[in-house]
């Protein structure tokens, strides 16, 4: 069975930090995907990156960047130079690949930018 | 983009009652529709997944008699959340995964009283 764990349950920092958030999963399998959704008050879900097991290379689009090692199993995600608007609650996320595969959401971690 | 639009927005309703909720694919074809639950701050849990013209599977622990999933046509699956009570108040959303990523609906916050 697969399993994602985000260990922080909520943080809080000052405008214009910078901040990561852990992501640690589990699965046996080799190929797999691994996600990044933002979820503001209004509830909606907001694609971030998806990322597959295969591709190890960081990326980087603007504030954001992820660091994907399967050394560690770990998903990480940070933002630089935070912002109010980045305030919400971010889930990373597992599927398995082959057809439609269901999404195995971590705990999430509520994340506070205060100005 | 694809694009899962989800219907309604926000419902509330009597105990006792049926709340049918919608979700539509605009713009592609969505054999299977994943259905889930979230409960206030909590993570969002599988309640079922449904494939277009055959029954619904569901997680564990989910009762299929209570959470009516029909998927007739390969743009529309409905979740039918049957003698609603206060404990099933929570906000339900749907996804489907047009073969380049997830899309989820916009979620239905359901208010049982």
């Amino acid at each position: 069975a697969q399993k994602v764990t985000q260990a922080q349950t909520e943080i809080s920092v000052v405008e214009k930090e910078d901040v990561t958030l852990d992501c640690v999963y589990e699965t046996r399998d080799t190929t797999y995907y691994l996600f990044w959704y933002k979820q503001p008050p209004s509830g909606e879900l907001v694609f971030l990156i998806r990322r597959n097991s295969f591709d190890e290379q960081n990326e980087i689009s603007g504030r954001y960047s992820w660091n994907f090692q399967k050394s560690t199993s770990s998903f990480n995600f940070t933002i630089t130079a935070s912002q109010v608007v980045d305030s919400a609650v971010y889930f990373c996320a597992l599927s398995l690949s082959g057809g439609a595969q269901k999404l195995v959401f971590g705990q999430g971690t509520r994340l506070t930018i205060n100005p | 983009g694809a694009v899962v639009s989800q219907h309604p927005s926000r419902v509330i309703c009597k105990s006792g009652t049926s709340v049918k909720i919608e979700c539509r694919s605009l713009d592609f074809q969505a054999t299977t529709m994943f259905w889930y639950r979230q409960f206030p701050k909590q993570s969002l849990m599988l309640m079922a997944t449904s494939n277009e013209g055959s029954k619904a599977t569901y997680e564990q622990g989910v009762e299929k008699d209570k959470f009516l999933i029909n998927h007739a046509s390969l743009t529309l699956s409905t979740l039918t959340v049957t003698s609603a009570h206060p404990e099933d108040s929570s906000f339900y959303i749907c996804s489907a995964e047009p073969n380049y990523g997830y899309t989820f609906g916009s979620g239905t916050r359901l208010t049982v009283v």
